[in-house]
């Protein structure tokens, strides 16, 4: 089965500084990947997917991420925190196939941004 | 907008009463997921449909919980005699053919007194 581990239940930055969230997934093939984010008291958003294409992925709000299959990582990053990117990010995998498919969630991560 | 949406936004209920939430999935997407989701959770999948069929239910989903999707476009999801322990924010998804990302809508916040 697949599972997905957030490495950090809290981040906090400085505005303006890089951001690393860790993401590491266990799969036994080639997976689907995702970030989503929450906003407080808002919905889930897409940040960003990996589906077997290329390995760096952008995503909106200068979000990006890298798959690396040797260190089954999927790390978020995004060179300058900006206060509004304050809120949970939750790392996700797909899991089985055709009309089995679903997501496994990481627990989340919370960022803090601070001025 | 044409995004997922959800209604209410807010529910808060008695213990022991029966709540029904709505969701409309964005147009011509066939699949529909329910989540729940606890605080400082992440969501916890709880049923799918494909169209009008129910193709999973969660070991989550107790008896008391049901859904349905009549016509494979709006669903509804149902607790009856709620206990405070259902207190939570229920998310609804909806994905496309052929494509594995799901699209949520804003939640459902329920509180049980």
């Amino acid at each position: 089965a697949q599972s997905v581990t957030q490495l950090d239940s809290h981040v906090s930055v400085s505005e303006g500084t890089p951001v690393l969230l860790r993401c590491n997934y266990s799969s036994s093939y080639s997976p689907s990947l995702f970030w989503y984010v929450q906003h407080p008291n808002k919905g889930l958003q897409l940040l960003l997917k990996y589906t077997s294409a290329a390995t760096l992925v952008k995503g909106i709000n200068g979000f990006e991420a890298e798959f690396k299959k040797s260190e089954t990582s999927f790390h978020l990053t995004k060179p300058s925190a900006h206060m509004s990117d304050a809120a949970e990010y939750f790392c996700v995998v797909s899991e089985g196939a055709g009309n089995n498919r679903k997501l496994i969630w990481g627990l989340g991560t919370s960022l803090a941004v601070n001025p | 907008d044409t995004g997922v949406s959800q209604d209410p936004r807010h529910k808060i209920t008695k213990r022991g009463q029966n709540v029904t939430f709505r969701c409309d999935p964005i147009s011509e997407h066939n699949r529909l997921y329910w989540y729940r989701q606890t605080l400082g959770q992440g969501p916890e999948f709880l049923t799918y449909f494909q169209n009008e069929a129910q193709l999973e239910k969660s070991r989550l989903l107790s008896d008391r919980f049901s859904a349905e999707r009549p016509k494979g476009s709006f669903s509804t999801l149902e607790i009856q005699r709620t206990e405070q322990g259902d207190s939570a924010m229920y998310l609804c998804a909806s994905s496309p053919r052929r494509e594995e990302t799901q699209y949520f809508g804003p939640g459902t916040r329920l509180l049980v007194l």
